[in-house]
C-alpha cells in the first residue's frame, strides 16, 4: 500500500514549451504533496507544498508563475513546468506523507530534458 | 535554512563488510528517514526514527536516533552487491506527516563484489 505513482518518467521537450507532471496517490488520500527537485549528483530540493483546495506554498526562490502546482482532488498533484527552458532540465519528485505514519512515499520520479 | 552534514558523500567497499553513514544538524529533529535511491528512481525510505535515542533495525539495516536530536547514522552489516546506490537521511522539525523534510546530501555506496 501507500503508492504514488508519477507520470511521465521521462520527457523532452522543446525550449519554450510546457510540461506537465501528474502524481497520483494510489491506494490513499494525500491532502498534502511534496515536490522536489534534484540536480544530478546532488540531493533533493524542496520546491513547493501542494495541499488539497488551497494554494501551494513554494519555498523561496522558486517561480511560482513558472512552476504551477495544482492539487485538485485527494489523489491528484501536477507540477507544470511552463516557458521550460534548458536550465529547468533536472529529475522533479513528488512525495506524501504515507498513511502507514510511516515517512513519506516518493513517486518514481520524472527526467526532464529541455532541448 | 536547515541543514544536514552527511557523511561521507561516497565509499567502497568489499562485498560482506560493514558500512557505516552518519548524518548531523546544528538543529534539532524530532523526525529522522533514511532513504535509499537507485539512479533514475524516487527515493524509498529504509527506517524512520520519532524517537531520541531509538534504535530500530530493518534487516541487515540498523539506524538510530542520537539523544541530542541532532543526529542519526545509519549501519549496513554484510553488504551485498545489491546495496550499492545514493543513502540519504532525512529530518523533519516534528513527527507529524505534513511536515517539510530536508535532506542530506547523500552518501553514494559501491560495493565491491
Amino acid at each position: 500500500g501507500a503508492v504514488v505513482s508519477q507520470h511521465p518518467s521521462r520527457v523532452i521537450c522543446k525550449s519554450g514549451t510546457s510540461v506537465k507532471i501528474e502524481c497520483r496517490s494510489l491506494d490513499f488520500q494525500a491532502t498534502t504533496m511534496f515536490w522536489y527537485r534534484q540536480f544530478p549528483k546532488q540531493s533533493l530540493m524542496l520546491m513547493a507544498t501542494s495541499n488539497e483546495g488551497s494554494k501551494a506554498t513554494y519555498e523561496q526562490g522558486v517561480e511560482k508563475d513558472k512552476f504551477l502546482i495544482n492539487h485538485a482532488s485527494l489523489t491528484l498533484s501536477t507540477l507544470t513546468v511552463t516557458s521550460a527552458h534548458p536550465e529547468d532540465s533536472s529529475f522533479y519528485i513528488c512525495s506524501a506523507p504515507s498513511p502507514l505514519g510511516y515517512g513519506y512515499t516518493f513517486g518514481s520520479g520524472t527526467r526532464l530534458t529541455v532541448v | 535554512g536547515q541543514q544536514l552534514n552527511q557523511s561521507p558523500q561516497s565509499m567502497f567497499i568489499q562485498e560482506g563488510e560493514d558500512v557505516s553513514m552518519n548524518c548531523t544538524s546544528s538543529s534539532i529533529f524530532n523526525t529522522w528517514l533514511w532513504y535509499k535511491q537507485d539512479p533514475g528512481e524516487g527515493p524509498v525510505l529504509l527506517i524512520a526514527l520519532y524517537k531520541a535515542g531509538e534504535l530500530t533495525s530493518n534487516g541487515r539495516l540498523t539506524a538510530q536516533f542520537g539523544i541530542t536530536r541532532k543526529d542519526s547514522f545509519l549501519n549496513i552489516s554484510a553488504s551485498i552487491p545489491s546495496d550499492v546506490g545514493i543513502y540519504f537521511c532525512a529530518a523533519a522539525p516534528n513527527s507529524g506527516g505534513y511536515q517539510k523534510v530536508t535532506f542530506g546530501i547523500g552518501t553514494k555506496l559501491q560495493v565491491i563484489p
